[in-house]
């Protein structure tokens, strides 16, 4: 059983809608996650994290952490074009998911 | 501030050799990780350094392997290559140990073998 199990995808969206990706992991010694976007041949950058939890807001973006259902999501509000990417989610044993691949339709 | 640096960008060998990869983190970082992407995988662990030392290790042969410097440089050297290590490696570095810290990845090194 692969530790973080992401909900692979593809997703596509319309311009201004709401974006739900979402992680489930294995290992309940898990304290951090992280989510991570990477466009079509660029490498991965941060875009959120979170340890406690709830819900967590940055801007457009909010990720939420259920530690006793063992997942983590991330939601996009007001999706954009530019959002149009691989999201890919992380926890801290080093595994990443098999990220998900979204399409926000102008 | 400076990002992290991967370099060569691209390397193409053939079956047999060896390569050596070398990442330098952002200055203050002390632990680089290194990582393995394919399409059909995605990305995959290899190692971590943290102080020179090697942190953890993910689940690669033995041909892959790495270092770290005083200085908090990494280099990653593969040996004995098969087609299948053709892959972006990445490396990233954290304050912090990677496996809690947020990561800052290089624009990777393109390998392929064959």
């Amino acid at each position: 059983q692969k530790e973080v199990e992401q909900n692979s995808g593809p997703l596509s969206v319309p311009e201004g809608a709401i974006a739900s990706l979402n992680c489930t992991y294995s290992d309940r010694g898990s304290q951090s996650f992280f989510w991570y976007r990477q466009y079509s041949g660029k490498s991965p950058e941060l875009i959120m994290f979170i340890y406690s939890n709830g819900d967590k807001e940055d801007g457009r973006f909010t990720a939420q952490l259920n530690k006793a259902s063992q997942y983590v999501s991330l939601l996009i509000r007001d999706s954009q074009p530019s959002d149009s990417a691989t999201y890919l989610c992380y926890g801290n044993q080093f595994y990443f998911g098999t990220g998900t691949s979204l399409t926000v339709i102008p | 501030k400076a990002g992290v640096t991967q370099t060569p960008r691209y390397l193409i060998k053939t079956r047999g050799q060896q390569v050596t990869l070398s990442c330098s983190p952002i200055s203050g970082h002390r632990s680089v990780s290194w990582y393995q992407q394919t399409p059909g995988q995605g990305l995959q662990f290899l190692f971590e350094y943290f102080s020179e030392t090697q942190r953890n290790k993910g689940n690669f042969p033995g041909r892959f392997s790495g270092r770290q410097f005083s200085n908090s440089r990494s280099e990653m050297n593969v040996s004995t290559l098969e087609l299948g290590d053709s892959a972006l490696y990445l490396c990233a570095s954290s304050r912090g140990t990677a496996g809690g810290s947020p990561l800052h990845f290089g624009n990777g090194t393109r390998l392929t073998v064959t």
